[in-house]
């Protein structure tokens, strides 16, 4: 019962290219995250959403942006990627009762070359 | 920004035994949550308690909370080879903030 899907497990791309990170949920949650995790360094928000058409930064969103056009959606952009930003790439959604935490998605592996 | 800290970052024991993961934090708190990742996966939600709560079971979880020491705790009890894996606390007040994990290694 899949219900944060990410579209891609791995994914390699070449530097400038514009990229995109797609995420579904099936929950009707309003709270949608964009995470990067790297070693040593932990989760980082990226950006995140409460709701269609809203778009909050995190605490790293240069060379990034995201698109919430329906509920259940939350897509993030890298315009052009960068060596940099190789890392997991992680979706999350929640509901504001928050009594369930968070669920995530599997991930997605991005590498840049 | 991280205000969860998560003491041990890595703990190796054997299979059977208990283990005891830390996580301190620094700010007011709504709840507390805990996740498990597994090696290159997503997080699993795991356990959430409330600033309200003292103590939750679940299965094998037992997680503390003092708020007055900024501090929690996860036990596992009865650890089996499958729980290998990350764990992180997450504080949530308007956002979840998280600390960095604690890595446990169960061996057989």
């Amino acid at each position: 019962d899949v219900k944060v899907t990410q579209s891609s497990r791995y994914l390699v791309k070449r530097t400038g290219e514009k990229v995109f990170l797609e995420c579904v949920q099936d929950m009707d949650h309003e709270n949608m995250f964009w995470y990067r995790q790297d070693p040593g360094l932990g989760l980082r928000l990226i950006y995140f959403s409460y709701d269609v058409k809203m778009k909050e930064k995190g605490d790293i969103p240069e060379g990034y942006s995201v698109s919430r056009e329906k509920k259940e959606r939350f897509s993030l952009i890298l315009e052009s990627a960068s060596t940099n930003q190789t890392s997991m790439y992680l979706c999350a959604s929640s509901s504001w009762d928050n009594g369930y935490g968070y669920t995530f998605g599997s991930g997605t592996r991005l590498t840049v070359v | 920004s991280q205000q969860g800290e998560e003491d041990p970052q890595a703990l190796s024991i054997q299979e059977g035994e208990n283990a005891t993961m830390n996580c301190s934090y620094k700010t007011s708190i709504n709840n507390l949550q805990w996740y498990r990742q597994n090696s290159g996966r997503g997080l699993v939600h795991l356990i959430l308690i409330r600033s309200n709560e003292r103590e939750k079971h679940s299965g094998r979880l037992r997680v503390t909370l003092d708020t007055s020491k900024k501090s929690s705790s996860l036990l596992i009890t009865a650890s089996r080879a499958a729980d290998t894996a990350s764990y992180f606390c997450a504080t949530s007040y308007y956002q979840l903030i998280w600390g960095a994990g604690t890595k446990l290694i169960i061996k057989p």
